[in-house]
């Protein structure tokens, strides 16, 4: 199957500081990526849809300028948690598609922790 | 939006067979399994797209009913290593839902030896 990395896999900051988590498709061109939070014992919630040369699409409750995304490359997107605090505590999971196909492939998941 | 799964756990012993089911209240243009272990990110295990496919992974197999907007997971012959916890996810087939997976509460499911 198709390899999606992510980076870094745990990052603990202070809560004010900003946090960027990047996601990339090893080995297969991504035009969309999605990116999901996943709070301890729950679901998956999709945040958004990450486009390349585009601007992001976000779902409803979702602040656009607090989680904002980047997809610069076709392999390449970044998800930066701005002004983070403890209540972003997650588990951060980004998701790519290949071209003209259906099924999606997970990275390993960032856990970001805020003090 | 979120589909629905059941049973929300279920204890096996090795080698006994479990159904995980998976509805949705709209249709569908595709259902995608999961399974996730503690601690990790969720593993691509099959996709059924609308048409009414069944799938099959080893001894873990899928079925999509269309009319219903269901979907159920067998698992058959159960090993420990199928023990985690399995999603569903569901893309709506509709033009502005492309990609997009709504997520089930997942089953938590427990193998022993």
């Amino acid at each position: 199957g198709a390899v999606v990395s992510q980076h870094p896999s745990r990052v603990i900051c202070k809560s004010g500081t900003s946090v960027k988590i990047e996601c990339r498709s090893l080995d297969f061109q991504a035009t969309t990526m999605f990116w999901y939070r996943q709070f301890p014992k729950q679901s998956l919630m999709l945040m958004a849809t990450s486009n390349e040369g585009s601007k992001a699409t976000y779902e409803q409750g979702v602040e656009k300028d607090k989680f904002l995304i980047n997809h610069a490359s076709l392999t390449l997107s970044t998800l930066t948690v701005t002004s983070a605090h403890p209540e972003d505590s997650s588990f951060y999971i980004c998701s790519a598609r290949i071209q003209g196909a259906d099924t999606q492939y997970f990275g390993p998941g960032t856990r970001l922790t805020v003090l | 939006q979120q589909p629905v799964q059941s049973p929300q756990a279920v204890i096996l012993r090795e080698g006994e067979d479990a159904v995980i089911n998976c509805s949705s209240s709209k249709a569908l243009y595709s259902v995608h399994w999961y399974r996730q272990k503690h601690g990790e990110a969720p593993v691509f295990l099959m996709i059924l797209l609308k048409g009414g496919e069944q799938k099959g992974h080893e001894k873990i197999s899928a079925s999509f009913n269309e009319k219903k907007q269901q979907s159920s997971l067998y698992l058959t012959a159960s090993q420990l290593s199928y023990s985690g916890t399995y999603f569903c996810g569901t893309e709506l087939a509709q033009g502005d839902s492309w990609g997009k997976l709504q997520f089930g509460a997942g089953t938590q499911v427990v193998v022993t030896p």
